[in-house]
């Protein structure tokens, strides 16, 4: 089956930025998504097609993916960016989602 | 604006059928590029997608998983209802429902999932 594949944490003084990489097969072929679950709550879509940002996320978030890899840039990162942060694209053929691994980012 | 809400029991036995319920507003699934998906996400791990209906009734599953998933919309009542067979201990997981976004471009599809309810906790437990 298709995977995602993320680095499991990330560590960032506040203010400095951040990097998520995702890799995947069929990211040449299909958009990277992000979504930020901060503890105890539902996920929340930060990136949408690689680098297009949903209305209300902060400028600091940002999206690039080229060839196998897509990549989430938190610039200037704040305490409240402090999460778990799934990337999320489907297979080749569109009809199967598939979430990645998983990275923790820490802001300390 | 859309919302979601996940509903259903929070206990169920071993081998028992999990039946839950996704109740939204601020969207109709009779609409072109409309769905409702299912994801879940066992405690202190990653999430993991389960099963998606299209405004056109069109169904999907988990590879790893169709044999045991069931997924069911209800126009009318704004309603969509996934059903789990055969019940484990490793199945307890907070269990989300999400609006689902879709477009096709000339054979090309997309599909992602937005807004998200606020999940439910499902335990398997004897």
């Amino acid at each position: 089956s298709y995977e995602l594949t993320q680095p499991p944490s990330v560590s960032v003084s506040p203010g400095q930025t951040a990097r998520i990489t995702c890799s995947g097969d069929a990211l040449p072929k299909k958009y990277a998504y992000w979504y930020q679950q901060k503890s105890g709550q539902a996920p929340v879509l930060v990136i949408y097609e690689d680098s297009k940002r949903p209305s209300g996320i902060p400028e600091r978030f940002s999206g690039s993916s080229s060839g196998t890899m897509a990549t989430l840039t938190i610039s200037g990162a704040q305490v409240e960016d402090e999460a778990d942060y799934y990337c999320y694209s489907t297979d080749s053929s569109g009809n199967h989602p598939v979430f990645g691994t998983g990275t923790k980012v820490t802001v300390l | 604006q859309i919302t979601l809400k996940e509903s259903g029991p929070t206990l169920v036995k071993p081998t028992q059928t999990l039946t839950l319920t996704c109740t939204f507003s601020g969207f109709s699934l009779s609409t072109s590029g409309v769905g409702v998906g299912w994801i879940r996400q066992p405690p202190g791990k990653a999430l993991e997608w389960l099963a998606l209906i299209y405004w056109d009734d069109d169904k999907r599953y988990s590879p790893s998983l169709k044999s045991r998933l069931t997924i069911t919309k209800d126009t009318s009542k704004n309603q969509v209802v996934l059903t789990m067979t055969n019940m484990d201990p490793v199945d307890t997981a907070t269990y989300y429902c999400a609006h689902l976004y879709y477009y096709d471009s000339s054979g090309y599809q997309e599909t992602w999932f937005d807004p998200w309810g606020q999940g439910t906790l499902v335990t398997v437990s004897s």
